[in-house]
């Protein structure tokens, strides 16, 4: 089966750096993304990882550890339309298995 | 980039009607498509894998003859919930392969 896990709430400030974990456990493995979904729309996507490092993509980057079952997304130069829920997806057998997502709340 | 329409956005449907959606890939051929859904603040769940040709293949727990998938060309992939129920209701995306995984806008079904 499948197991990720990400924290459900986090808040930060504009300009700041917030950094959302996810943990994983599954019974294959073809690489990790990161999507970003506003209320009621689709996920858009962020970033891949399918080897060990970090990918940097302007304002985000994205860290995965495969042997540990771990990445992490990291958000720099918060701006408020950056509110919104992330979520970690694992595919396996090139099927996507998403975590709950983590909200993430920017303020002023 | 490759885009995927999904149409309707929003559909209102009574109880024990039958309601189709439809995912396009607009600009590419897609031979597989997943159908996921969504409740408020939950993650994506998959439903089914649509193959282009052949018959859909239902993840564990989900009904396929409630939710009957076509996929009858490359760039069309259609999810009918049938004897639709208000249970039923919740946000529905497909999304397809092609250049990675590319999501439709979603389809919000409401069964009063």
């Amino acid at each position: 089966g499948q197991n990720i896990d990400q924290p459900t709430e986090m808040t930060a400030t504009e300009g700041a750096i917030v950094q959302i974990n996810c943990t994983y456990q599954t019974s294959g493995f073809n690489g990790l993304f990161w999507y970003q979904q506003h209320a009621g729309e689709a996920p858009t996507f962020l970033s891949y990882n399918v080897l060990d490092g970090l990918e940097e993509k302007g304002r985000f980057s994205s860290f995965l550890s495969r042997s540990k079952g771990y990445s992490y997304l990291l958000l720099k130069e918060l701006q408020m339309k950056d509110s919104a829920s992330y979520l970690c997806a694992v595919s396996n057998d090139y099927k996507l298995s998403f975590g709950a997502g983590t909200t993430v709340t920017v303020r002023a | 980039g490759a885009v995927v329409s999904q149409h309707p956005s929003r559909v209102i449907c009574k109880s024990g009607t039958s309601v189709k959606i439809e995912c396009r890939s607009l600009d590419f051929q897609a031979t597989t498509m997943f159908w996921y859904r969504q409740f408020p603040k939950k993650s994506l769940m998959l439903m089914a894998t649509s193959n282009e040709g052949s018959k859909a293949t239902y993840e564990q727990g989900v009904e396929k003859d409630k939710f009957l998938i076509n996929h009858a060309s490359l760039t069309l992939s259609t999810l009918t919930v049938t004897s639709a129920h208000p249970e039923d209701s919740s946000f529905y995306i497909c999304s397809a392969t092609g250049d990675g995984y590319t999501f439709g806008s979603g389809t919000r079904l409401t069964v009063v």
